[in-house]
């Protein structure tokens, strides 16, 4: 069966400091990857997408990027974090058939 | 994608069925209806989609109307671990998943 891992769980970074999250899929080959950001109390948004390996595309100008090194791994940076970079960051991935999206279980940031 | 509208909030005894509707009223002819739940501090899991017969899984049951402008999703036994926000979403499910999230409606099942 397909699982997806995101890491870390928690996260506290101080304003100006680096930023990666990575998350690894496992069980499927080729899959969409997302990366996703809910802010307290809203919706969720789509940040970057991915269809394959090198293929990113970004849905909101931000201070955030995205890297697909590999197959079934999703990586989310940030050079210099701002506290608005503050949330929770979902990352997801589905088949390139159109199946529903599968969640992570997600990673807190709190930006100081 | 088209848009949904769902009721904020609804309250619901454990052991009584939750019906969560749903307005899609634009929805398009080639676009699923799907529902994703989010428990709170979780990622959505996903629930059930259809395009327009009712379905059924072990989770829950999708009743999707004649004109398909509305849905309704029905728990049938809740229980106080079904407490979430639930999202009602239509979007054609060949392309890729830009799934547009809107604020659900946060089911409160008590005892």
């Amino acid at each position: 069966s397909q699982t997806i891992h995101q890491w870390p769980a928690t996260l506290v970074q101080p304003v100006g400091s680096p930023l990666s999250l990575e998350c690894t899929v496992e069980g499927t080959s080729n899959p969409n990857l997302y990366w996703y950001r809910q802010a307290a109390g809203r919706g969720l948004q789509l940040l970057f997408y991915s269809v394959g390996i090198g293929q990113i595309s970004s849905e909101v100008p931000q201070n955030l990027s995205a890297s697909r090194p590999q197959d079934r791994q999703f990586i989310l940076s940030s050079k210099k974090l701002l506290l608005s970079d503050s949330g929770f960051y979902l990352c997801a991935w589905s088949t390139q058939g159109g199946s529903p999206l599968h969640f992570g279980n997600g990673t807190r940031l709190t930006v100081t | 994608d088209a848009k949904t509208t769902q009721p904020p909030s609804m309250d619901c005894a454990e052991g009584r069925a939750a019906n969560l509707p749903c307005n899609h009223s634009t929805i398009s002819g080639n676009e699923y209806v799907y529902w994703y739940r989010q428990i709170h501090s979780q990622g959505p899991q996903y629930i059930i989609h259809g395009l327009k017969n009712n379905e059924t899984n072990e989770m829950a049951s999708l009743i999707i109307t004649e004109d398909r402008k509305s849905s309704t999703l029905i728990l049938p036994h809740a229980t106080l671990r079904d407490t979430a926000v639930y999202y009602c979403i239509v979007r054609v499910a060949i392309s890729f998943q830009k799934l547009v999230f809107g604020t659900g409606t946060r089911l409160l099942v008590s005892p």
